[in-house]
């Protein structure tokens, strides 16, 4: 079984319909990550959370909210969704420790019309 | 701010070398890593290299760091079709963020 899932893996939804993405990790970390990627650009961050109580800006949160429900559950919020957030999204996962790996989730690719 | 720039496309015949380059900007970042991404998939963790290091090798891959012109680079020897990926470098700064590259693209061909 795959350690990071990502619900769902594929959504196309409208312009202004509020959208979430979920991911969930059984690897036990304290650390989550929110990523998007776009083609020439990379991935930037948009959210982290190093703790269930804790919760962090990335460079590009605007549009975005997040709920951390438990150490192994971080879900992502599109409140109103517009086109320019087409996109894929990764969840990630990390200890922290000393070389602090970050293991990905397969991605949710969403189109916003 | 933190910029780490990468070329988007190499393409190049298997079994030959590939060299992939990046640069950063961040002169505190500790560490230094290589992602890999293929098709539909998420990262997975290539390799890293601590800062204090100039050279990291580990079978088909050596990473070298240039601290001075801050430039890292990911050598692939003999490079398989299955080497076909996106690859990202991504710097450690402060608490534990990462920034990644814009990645590059690898096209192995026969």
């Amino acid at each position: 079984d795959a350690d990071v899932t990502q619900t769902p893996r594929n959504r196309i939804t409208k312009t202004g319909k509020r959208i979430m993405l979920e991911c969930s990790q059984t690897k036990g970390h304290d650390r989550m990550y929110w990523y998007r990627q776009d083609p020439g650009l990379g991935l930037r961050l948009i959210y982290y959370s190093f703790d269930v109580k804790d919760i962090n800006k990335g460079e590009i949160s605007d549009g975005y909210s997040v709920s951390r429900q438990a150490q192994a559950k971080f879900s992502l919020s599109l409140e109103s969704a517009i086109p320019n957030q087409t996109a894929l999204y990764f969840c990630a996962t990390s200890t922290g420790g000393t070389y602090n790996e970050q293991f990905f989730g397969p991605g949710t690719r969403l189109t916003v019309l | 701010g933190e910029d780490v720039e990468q070329s988007l496309f190499l393409s190049v015949r298997e079994g030959d070398s590939s060299v992939i380059n990046c640069t950063y900007t961040d002169s505190s970042s500790t560490y230094l890593y290589w992602y890999k991404q293929e098709p539909g998939a998420g990262l997975q963790l290539l390799t890293y290299i601590f800062s204090n290091m100039d050279m990291k090798q580990d079978q088909r891959l050596t990473v070298l760091l240039n601290k001075k012109d801050k430039h890292l680079s990911l050598r692939i020897a003999d490079t398989q079709t299955g080497d076909s990926a996106i690859y990202f470098c991504a710097e450690r700064y402060n608490t534990d963020k990462l920034i990644f590259g814009t990645g590059t693209r690898l096209q192995v061909f026969p």
